[in-house]
């Protein structure tokens, strides 16, 4: 099972380029997240979908939009990419909130020059 | 002032040697804690999930104990090898909902030999 796949692995954009960040996951789970991680601070959440069909803000949801396409793949898009954008940008799922593991890919990194 | 601290922020050791990393935090109400691991340039991966009632959980050379008291946990590495090396994440559940979880910015384990 590959589990939870990103793509790209690697990306450059230049400032105001706009891009969209896959990832699909193959465990059935009902719950995926974005998150980004910058050198020195834990990751922080910038969106989530509970369940298909439903999105939701987390901590850090500006300069940010999502769309869960179906079950399986969340995506997340930069409209006008920003300097302060570039991190690394971590997708995860789990079969659900309260006691579950979160599985995770092995990210995006992003520059923004 | 974060709610998830980590100390200490790295950490060298030999091979063979245990180590113990500890992590508190001041979220509360509380309904579990996570341990993660996660190897340079991949995705955290599960270590260990711990409810408020449990105390003590172990994963093969990995034990993880909870004081719910105090809020504080510890991770602790037996006879550690060189595939330990990795930065070693405690995470909590926010209080606003159990799909927001709150990372601590981890710590750097080397282990050389």
């Amino acid at each position: 099972n590959a589990g939870v796949t990103q793509t790209p692995k690697f990306q450059v954009l230049k400032t105001g380029q706009s891009m969209t960040l896959q990832c699909a996951q193959d465990m059935n789970h009902n719950s995926m997240y974005w998150y980004r991680q910058d050198p020195g601070m834990g990751l922080r959440l910038i969106y989530y979908s509970a369940s298909e069909g439903t999105t939701d803000k987390g901590e850090v949801p500006n300069g940010y939009n999502v769309s869960r396409l179906n079950k399986r793949e969340f995506s997340l898009r930069l409209e006008s990419a920003a300097p302060s954008q570039t991190s690394v940008y971590f997708c995860a799922s789990s079969e659900r909130a309260g006691n579950q593991p979160q599985h995770f890919g092995d990210g995006t990194r992003l520059s923004i020059l | 002032k974060n709610q998830v601290e980590q100390s200490p922020q790295s950490l060298i050791i030999l091979e063979g040697k245990n180590c113990t990393l500890q992590c508190n935090y001041t979220v509360s109400p509380f309904s579990n804690l996570r341990w993660y691991k996660q190897d340079t340039g991949r995705g955290p991966v599960s270590l260990t999930i711990m409810t408020f009632s449990e105390n003590t959980k172990s994963n093969g050379r990995y034990t993880a104990t909870l004081d719910a008291d105090t809020k504080q946990s510890s991770l602790h590495i037996t006879a550690s090898q060189l595939s330990d090396s990795a930065s070693y994440i405690c995470v909590v559940p926010s209080m606003d909902s159990s799909y927001k979880l709150i990372f601590g910015s981890g710590t750097r384990l080397l282990v050389r030999p």
